[in-house]
């Protein structure tokens, strides 16, 4: 079964320091997101890309943040400077269909833990 | 802004039994609300969606009732087991009409199903 993979599973770094965590979506799935979880709280949404674009993005997103589809497979989100805020399980999904219409696939996660 | 609230962190229940999980919201009705399952450390996986012209849905041992007058969303299991123990997330379109897919999602009910 097509599954979504994120690398890598664990990351632990320095504040301040550049991250970007990896996703592979579904290969026939148009729509990509990110979304995190602190730990023991709520799924958030992050950002939505479509077409090569982001569609949407929430107030979490901010200028530290960016998205990137570098080739036709994968789906990175880049963390410019991080803080210890930012130490989350990040997940990736993708869907076929726009809106709440369809099913979003998530990815088994990648823990981001900052020091 | 729109609000998920989902009744209880935690629902201990007998194998056997039903379990009924609810997911209330505020302001406006999503035209899609779905469910989501969640174990400890890993991505939230699918379970059912329901479209607002939708009363109910079912899918083996699921079912799913939405009220836009209550403005509220019924999850049930039937027949209960220890293995459907895990957290269960409701969520919905972050804008009227769908977006691009952006869900919020409630914090979750934790089941235990007790043998």
């Amino acid at each position: 079964e097509p599954e979504v993979t994120q690398t890598p599973s664990h990351q632990v770094t320095q504040m301040g320091q550049e991250v970007i965590l990896r996703c592979v979506p579904i290969s026939n799935h148009l729509y990509f997101y990110w979304y995190r979880q602190i730990l023991g709280q709520k799924v958030e949404f992050l950002v939505s890309f479509y077409n090569n674009e982001i569609s949407e993005k929430s107030e979490i997103f901010d200028d530290q943040f960016s998205v990137e589809r570098p080739d036709g497979s994968n789906f990175t989100l880049k963390i410019r400077s991080t803080k210890l805020e930012d130490s989350a399980m990040y997940f990736c999904a993708s869907s076929a269909r726009a809106g709440g219409t369809g099913e979003l696939f998530f990815g088994e996660g990648s823990r981001l833990t900052v020091l | 802004s729109q609000k998920i609230e989902q009744n209880s962190e935690a629902l201990n229940i007998q194998e056997g039994k039903t379990a009924t999980l609810t997911c209330n919201y505020t302001n406006y009705s999503p035209a899609y609300l779905q469910w989501y399952r969640q174990d400890p450390g890993r991505g939230p996986v699918f379970l059912l969606l329901i479209r607002e012209n939708e009363k109910e849905k079912r899918k083996e041992r699921l079912k799913v009732t939405f009220d836009t007058t209550l403005k509220q969303s019924l999850f049930h299991i039937t027949a209960s087991q220890p293995a459907d123990s895990a957290t269960y997330l409701c969520a919905l379109d972050l804008f009227y009409g769908g977006s691009q897919g952006n869900l919020i999602f409630g914090k979750g009910t934790k089941l235990s199903v007790k043998p």
